[in-house]
């Protein structure tokens, strides 16, 4: 159990337009999820957390207004990169915790190649 | 305020030899200790954690890692490399008791396995 799915796995697109990436867990509800992103061989930095039912909280230097988080439910988190530039180029990784508090584990999942051109 | 330190970027071992990948940590509250494998172009998999109860916790593919709160340590180890152990490892932090679960990563260390 503890499934986490990502979609698109792998996305090109053109500078100038917005790319949807979906974050589902798949057999379990999740109150809490985090979107991070990882750029080639360094490590994952967070950028938000998405709460259900409520607003994102955006890490420091992540500006919120490009990177649109919504969490409509307890098993879909959605990250919008509106207006992409090459600069946003990364691959993306969210992750669900369990609404289950008791498990402090994140589950993630396989994350969203984006590419900009 | 939490941070993570892995003391190697790189580790290079023969396969049949131990593996030994160094963590520190840093933590204002009891913190949970991670490690994360991720295989390239792949999502991150759970090799093991400590959550405060035994101090030495055994995780998949033979790894272990043991918590040692003097030394603010969290090595990962394991007795014999094999060639499919070759990838990224992520020691990971997380901040119990603040209400706030997110994760935070070490820089990694890059596994290379030689045949």
């Amino acid at each position: 159990g503890a499934v986490v799915s990502q979609h698109p796995s792998r996305v090109i697109c053109k500078s100038g337009t917005s790319v949807k990436i979906e974050c589902r867990s798949l057999d379990f509800q999740a109150t809490t999820m985090f979107w991070y992103r990882q750029f080639p061989k360094q490590s994952l930095m967070l950028m938000a957390t998405s709460n259900e039912g409520s607003k994102a909280t955006y890490e420091q230097g992540v500006e919120k207004d490009k990177f649109l988080i919504n969490h409509a439910s307890l098993t879909l988190s959605t990250l919008t990169v509106t207006s992409a530039h090459p600069e946003d180029s990364s691959f993306y990784i969210c992750s669900a915790t369990p609404a289950d508090r008791s498990r402090n584990e994140q589950f993630f999942g396989p994350g969203t190649r984006l590419t900009v051109l | 305020a939490q941070s993570v330190t892995q003391l190697d970027s790189h580790v290079s071992v023969s396969e049949g030899t131990p593996v030994l990948l160094r963590c520190n940590y840093s933590s204002s509250y009891s913190p949970s200790l991670f490690w994360y494998v991720q295989h390239p172009n792949k999502g991150l998999q759970l090799l093991l954690k400590y959550t405060s109860a035994a101090t030495l916790v055994k995780g998949i593919n033979g790894f272990e890692a043991e918590f040692k709160k003097s030394e603010t340590s969290f090595h990962l180890t394991k007795p014999s490399a094999h060639m499919s152990d070759a990838a990224e490892y992520f020691c990971v932090v997380s901040a119990t008791g603040t209400g706030r679960r997110a994760l935070t990563f070490g820089s990694g260390t890059r596994l290379q396995v030689q045949p």
